[in-house]
C-alpha cells in the first residue's frame, strides 16, 4: 500500500516554463487536494477535488491548473512557471464522509520547486 | 474567510518537559485536525478532533468549538518530537475537507 504518490520530489525550472507535478493514491479516496508550503508559513491550499470530473480552486489557484479524470490521480499544472512559484508542493487526500476514519488528510512526500 | 492562529510560534524545551499548543480559529468548523511535520518535512495526521478529547500515548487534544479553540498537550517530551505542529481546520460553509492550516508551532526538544 503506496498511500500518496508525488513525483518528482525535487525540480528546478526556468521562467516561463511549464510543467506538471504528479500526484496518485491507491486508497481509492474521493477527496485530493494540493498544498504549497513557503519557508517558515503553514500550508495554503492551491486546488482541491470531491471526485473525479469535479475540481474547485482554494486558497491560492492563481498559475495552477489541475483535472481529476480518474480517482487514482490529481496532477497540477504549471503553465508559465514564475520565481514566485519556488516552494513545496504536497498532494494530499482523504475519504469522505461520517464513517470512522474519514476526512483525515493523509499527504505524500512533497515535491521541491525552485523556479530561476 | 476563516483565520487561523497557533500560539507559541517557537518552543524549546528539554527533553522530559511538558508543552501546550493552542488552535484558535475564527468561525465554527466541522473538521479540524492536528498534524505533525518532522525535520525532514514529513506531515503526519497527529489528532481528527472537530470535538472533545482525545488521546495517543503522550499526546492529547481537546477542542471546545463552542469557544473555538483546540489544545494540543504534549507530556514528557523526547527529542523526536521536534518539529513543527499544525492546526488546520474546515469551516461549515467549505465542507469537511477543505482544510485552512495555521502558520504552525515550531517545536526544538533537547537532550
Amino acid at each position: 500500500n503506496a498511500g500518496v504518490t508525488q513525483t518528482p520530489k525535487f525540480q528546478v525550472l526556468k521562467t516561463g516554463q511549464s510543467m506538471t507535478l504528479q500526484c496518485a493514491q491507491d486508497m481509492n479516496h474521493e477527496y485530493m487536494s494540493w498544498y504549497r508550503q513557503d519557508p517558515g508559513m503553514g500550508l495554503r491550499l492551491i486546488h482541491y477535488s470531491v471526485g473525479a470530473g469535479i475540481t474547485d480552486q482554494g486558497e491560492v489557484p492563481n498559475g495552477y491548473n489541475v483535472s481529476r479524470s480518474t480517482t487514482e490521480d490529481f496532477p497540477l499544472r504549471l503553465l508559465s512557471a514564475a520565481p514566485s512559484q519556488t516552494s513545496v508542493y504536497f498532494c494530499a487526500s482523504s475519504r469522505q464522509g461520517q464513517t470512522p476514519g474519514a476526512n483525515v488528510l493523509t499527504f505524500g512526500a512533497g515535491s521541491r520547486l525552485t523556479v530561476l | 474567510g476563516i483565520q487561523v492562529e497557533q500560539s507559541p510560534p517557537d518552543l524549546i524545551l528539554q527533553e522530559g518537559a511538558n508543552s501546550t499548543l493552542r488552535c484558535n480559529f475564527s468561525d465554527s468548523v466541522n473538521n479540524l485536525q492536528w498534524f505533525h511535520q518532522n525535520p525532514w518535512g514529513q506531515l503526519i495526521n497527529l489528532f481528527y478532533i472537530p470535538s472533545g478529547t482525545k488521546q495517543n500515548g503522550r499526546l492529547s487534544a481537546t477542542t471546545v468549538a463552542t469557544e473555538r479553540y483546540s489544545l494540543l498537550y504534549i507530556s514528557s517530551s523526547q527529542t523526536t518530537d521536534s518539529g513543527v505542529y499544525f492546526c488546520a481546520v474546515a469551516p461549515f460553509s467549505g465542507g469537511y475537507n477543505k482544510l485552512i492550516f495555521g502558520a504552525g508551532t515550531r517545536l526544538a526538544v533537547h537532550p
